[in-house]
């Protein structure tokens, strides 16, 4: 069992919807959470961190963190098609210094 | 603030040759850690350095080895390519090593293919 598991997707939705990206990790020590949007051929670019339980709103972004059903969200609302991108989920281990465990990756299309 | 920077950018190696990239990080930022993505493996954690110490250590084997600097510029060494060695390797440096509201921010990477 991968520590941090996504769905590969792709994913599409169309223009203006919400798109709902998952991802699950095993590691309970697992404390910070964090999303990344990597577009093809460039670099992991971080949109959202999460440390506790709930909702975290940024624009067109929430990220959401339930930590005891080990699961974190994304929400990207009003979706443009500038949005698709692969959204990678990362998590970080409390006492781990700044190692971040990556999931595969969620490929998110946004169709006009 | 400038980004994170990595140099060279692009990198073409021949089996059996070493190499040396380079990170610059974040002005300010102390922490840099290295990590190597592939569309077999994705994103994997190599080293992260604070300090011009070792913090962590992935799983990968000892041909692969860093180090950092008094201006917490970090360099990554691996000898002797192999083929699976071919990826993009990731710098991304962080305010503070340890804590758990830091992030981390990569840099555009190095693509390096071993022919």
């Amino acid at each position: 069992q991968k520590e941090v598991e996504q769905n590969s997707g792709p994913l599409s939705v169309p223009e203006g919807a919400i798109a709902s990206l998952n991802c699950t990790y095993s590691d309970r020590g697992s404390q910070s959470f964090f999303w990344y949007r990597q577009y093809s051929g460039k670099s992991p670019e971080l949109i959202m961190s999460i440390y506790s339980n709930g909702d975290k709103e940024d624009g067109r972004f929430t990220a959401q963190l339930n930590k005891a059903s080990q699961y974190v969200s994304l929400l990207i609302r009003d979706s443009q098609p500038s949005d698709s991108a692969t959204y990678l989920c990362a998590g970080r281990v409390t006492g781990g210094g700044n190692k971040l465990t990556f999931g595969t990756g969620t490929q998110l299309k946004v169709e006009l | 603030k400038a980004g994170v920077t990595q140099t060279p950018r692009y990198l073409i190696k021949t089996r059996g040759q070493q190499v040396t990239l380079s990170c610059s990080p974040i002005s300010g930022h102390r922490s840099v850690s290295w990590y190597q993505q592939t569309p077999g493996q994705g994103l994997q954690f190599l080293f992260e350095y604070f300090s011009e110490t070792q913090r962590n250590k992935g799983n990968f084997p000892g041909r692969f080895s860093g180090r950092q600097f008094s201006n917490s510029r970090s360099e990554m060494n691996v000898s002797t390519l192999e083929l699976g060695d071919s990826a993009l390797y990731l710098c991304a440096s962080s305010l503070e090593a340890s804590g758990w509201d830091y992030e981390q921010y990569f840099g555009p990477g190095t693509r390096l293919t071993v022919t």
